[in-house]
């Protein structure tokens, strides 16, 4: 299991406002390491969705944003979209691992 | 742009050793800003971070995969490698490569090449 827990999967009509967890502890999260968020399309390798929390690299829509909060950060997805059906992962560092990068499980995103 | 693109066998058989070379184009591996990391992922499955490694040479591996994995960088010719001990079938994976930076995350990521460990 993975060191950052993420909801196997959300689900969201067009328009609709989706939110995906990504829960950690006192030595990841909580310890006040960055979250950054990745969204990975069907068939592709992972794209920076945010960094740094909240921050949207350029080209990403701002219908996607970031939040964190004590041990746990949250990506919003508003005005949901068909081509927002993919997967969407955390990444943070954790100190009890000598600083290791670690992942969330990932949340797979279905646009009904 | 920086563009990674990986490289190396697509089929290691068990208990051999895998290898992949990462080349970074449109810029330079040099930079003391950045580091450049190794992620896989299972079909199906999820991410793991492999590895990182700082063009200085300083390095970063994940604990359950330690005593398997050496990255080195190869400033002359901008790549990094990884080397993969002892693979087993639950070494097949979609490799990734990808720089890295602790405040902006991973970005960019090479294409990911499959390796199939398989007799």
């Amino acid at each position: 299991q993975s060191v950052l827990t993420q909801p196997p999967s959300v689900s969201g009509a067009p328009g609709q406002r989706v939110t995906i967890s990504c829960t950690g502890s006192s030595s990841n999260i909580g310890a006040g390491y960055d979250v950054h968020w990745y969204q990975q399309l069907p068939g592709t390798a992972p794209k920076l969705l945010i960094y740094g929390n909240s921050n949207r690299p350029s080209g990403v829509p701002d219908r996607f944003s970031g939040s964190k909060s004590g041990t746990s950060a949250s990506l919003a997805i508003t005005g949901l979209q068909a081509e927002d059906e993919a997967d969407y992962y955390c990444q943070s560092y954790d100190s009890s691992l000598s600083g290791s990068t670690v992942f969330g499980g990932g949340t797979k995103l279905t646009v009904l | 742009q920086l563009q990674l693109q990986e490289s190396g066998p697509g089929l290691v058989k068990p208990s051999e050793t895998l290898s992949l070379t990462c080349t970074v184009s449109g810029g330079s591996i040099s930079s003391s800003s950045y580091y450049w990391g190794w992620i896989r992922q299972p079909p199906g499955k999820g991410l793991e971070w492999i590895g990182s490694i700082y063009y200085s040479g300083s390095t970063y591996y994940n604990p359950s995969l330690k005593s398997r994995v050496t990255i080195s960088v190869d400033t002359s010719k901008n790549q990094f490698s990884l080397k993969l001990s002892s693979v087993t079938a639950a070494d097949t994976a979609v490799y990734y490569c990808a720089r890295g930076d602790i405040l902006r995350g991973f970005d960019p990521w090479g294409q990911g090449t499959l390796v199939t460990v398989s007799s």
